[in-house]
């Protein structure tokens, strides 16, 4: 009963390091996303896909990169760690669109 | 103004009450709303999605006013373990897959 999981759970990196948050789900979800979230501001998108080969930017996509190649697998990559991108990171996924997103347990990542 | 909108909290309220909450939206044309609850450092979950007739589910009814542009979530006879956050989600618009959440409604029930 895995549904959304997110690897690694903790991670700590230094400035200008590149890395991928790893996000898969097992409930053959069309609707994948990833949100950072950070104190008094609430979750906020940073990409989206609908399907494998679709992505889409959400509000605060600089810096970061996503493909979709299965429908399982939503990475997200770092291109460059920047200390204002240490944040907790979210992975959902969704039937379709408009239906209730499931979210993974999250990545808490620190850039030093 | 935020596009979502929430009151902070937190809200400290007995055993047994009932409390309510508001959330209210910007965008005329947004078509989908959800109540989610977060616990400490935890992943949200969903709580119950909110329909334009109102729904309930147990001991919570979320109502929809589309009028004035809120959302609302009722609990009723609150249980310590009731006490969490709770974030509403709006999507943006129609045809649109991007969600927009409020930074949260902090619950805390008292024994």
């Amino acid at each position: 009963n895995a549904g959304v999981t997110q690897t690694p759970k903790f991670q700590v990196l230094k400035t200008g390091q590149s890395m991928t948050l790893q996000c898969a789900q097992d409930m053959n979800h069309e609707y994948m996303s990833w949100y950072r979230q950070d104190p008094g501001m609430g979750l906020r998108l940073i990409h989206y896909s609908v399907g494998a080969g679709i992505t889409d930017q959400g509000e605060v996509p600089n810096g970061y990169n996503v493909s979709r190649s299965t429908t399982e697998d939503f990475p997200l990559r770092l291109l460059s760690a920047a200390p204002s991108q240490t944040s907790v990171y979210f992975c959902a996924s969704s039937e379709m669109g408009r239906s209730p997103q499931h979210f993974g347990d999250g990545t808490r990542l620190s850039i030093l | 103004r935020k596009e979502v909108e929430q009151d902070p909290g937190p809200f400290n309220v007995p055993e047994g009450a009932t409390v309510a909450f508001n959330c209210t939206y910007s965008n005329s044309a947004s078509q989908s709303f959800f109540w989610y609850r977060q616990d400490c450092r935890k992943e949200p979950k969903l709580l119950m999605s909110v329909y334009s007739s109102g729904n309930e589910d147990g001991r919570f009814t979320a109502q929809l006013n589309r009028a004035s542009q809120y959302i609302s979530l009722l609990i009723r006879d609150s249980k310590l373990s009731d006490s969490a956050t709770y974030l509403c989600v709006v999507n943006r618009g129609s045809g649109t897959y991007k969600y927009i959440f409020g930074t949260g409604t902090r619950l805390k029930v008292l024994a």
